[in-house]
């Protein structure tokens, strides 16, 4: 069984549009994550959220939006996509958020966004 | 150091060779140091998870070591094997209230040959 899941693997999209990025961990774990691996290869942490707070990376934009409908759940809603978010966007999951606890983070297979 | 840095970026070795890389990060305010395993293709897979100074983890062939005073950590691989070629991604999590929330190093690549 798949740890963590998203779907889908590839998104071929236009300029403008509204897509979401789905993600889903059978690990129980209580805290997932966003990342942006961007055109250097670097992984960027968007967000990080668990069913009592949310934290935002500062530089991430407002068009950027996680929907978590449970605890097992964290979807990527992209409003009006511009050239700039292709990139492939990791999601994550932990055991532990705050301050005493948090270990090691598990990785989804990614989805490659391609904004045209 | 403001930001997470691994040296070197790449490292081409041949197949049972020792080898070793770092990872820099910002000392103060330190909470605890990731290393992840990332392949081609894949995932990145958690290595280790540190935290104290003088830390030393060891899995298999791979340790590491960490030293929170000066920001620094060591990834050692010993007689590297051609399964082992991967990038290397260290992270940091800073002790504050933004949860588990890490900034990655651009990783190291390391290949190596039969």
């Amino acid at each position: 069984d798949t740890a963590v899941s998203q779907t889908p693997k590839y998104l071929v999209t236009q300029m403008g549009n509204d897509k979401s990025i789905k993600c889903e961990q059978n690990l129980g774990h209580d805290t997932m994550y966003w990342y942006k691996q961007d055109s250097k290869k670097f992984l960027k942490i968007m967000f990080s959220y668990n069913n009592k707070e949310l934290i935002i990376n500062e530089t991430v934009p407002n068009r950027f939006s996680p929907k978590s409908p449970d605890k097992a759940h964290l979807n990527l809603h992209i409003n009006s996509l511009e050239l700039g978010d292709s990139a492939v966007y990791f999601c994550a999951s932990s055991q532990g958020f705050f301050r005493g606890a948090g270990g090691e983070q598990y990785f989804g297979p990614g989805t490659r966004l391609t904004v045209t | 150091i403001l930001n997470v840095e691994q040296s070197p970026q790449s490292l081409h070795v041949q197949e049972g060779d020792s080898t070793n890389f770092t990872c820099s990060f910002p000392s103060s305010n330190f909470y605890a140091l990731h290393w992840y395993r990332w392949e081609t293709a894949k995932s990145p897979e958690a290595l280790f998870v540190m935290t104290l100074n003088g830390d030393e983890k060891k899995k298999g062939r791979i340790s590491a070591t960490l030293n929170t005073k000066e920001g620094y950590s060591y990834l050692y691989i010993k007689g590297s094997q051609p399964e082992d070629s991967a990038t290397y991604l260290c992270a940091s999590r800073p002790n504050n209230n933004a949860g588990n929330m890490l900034t990655f190093g651009g990783g190291t690549r390391l290949m190596v040959k039969p």
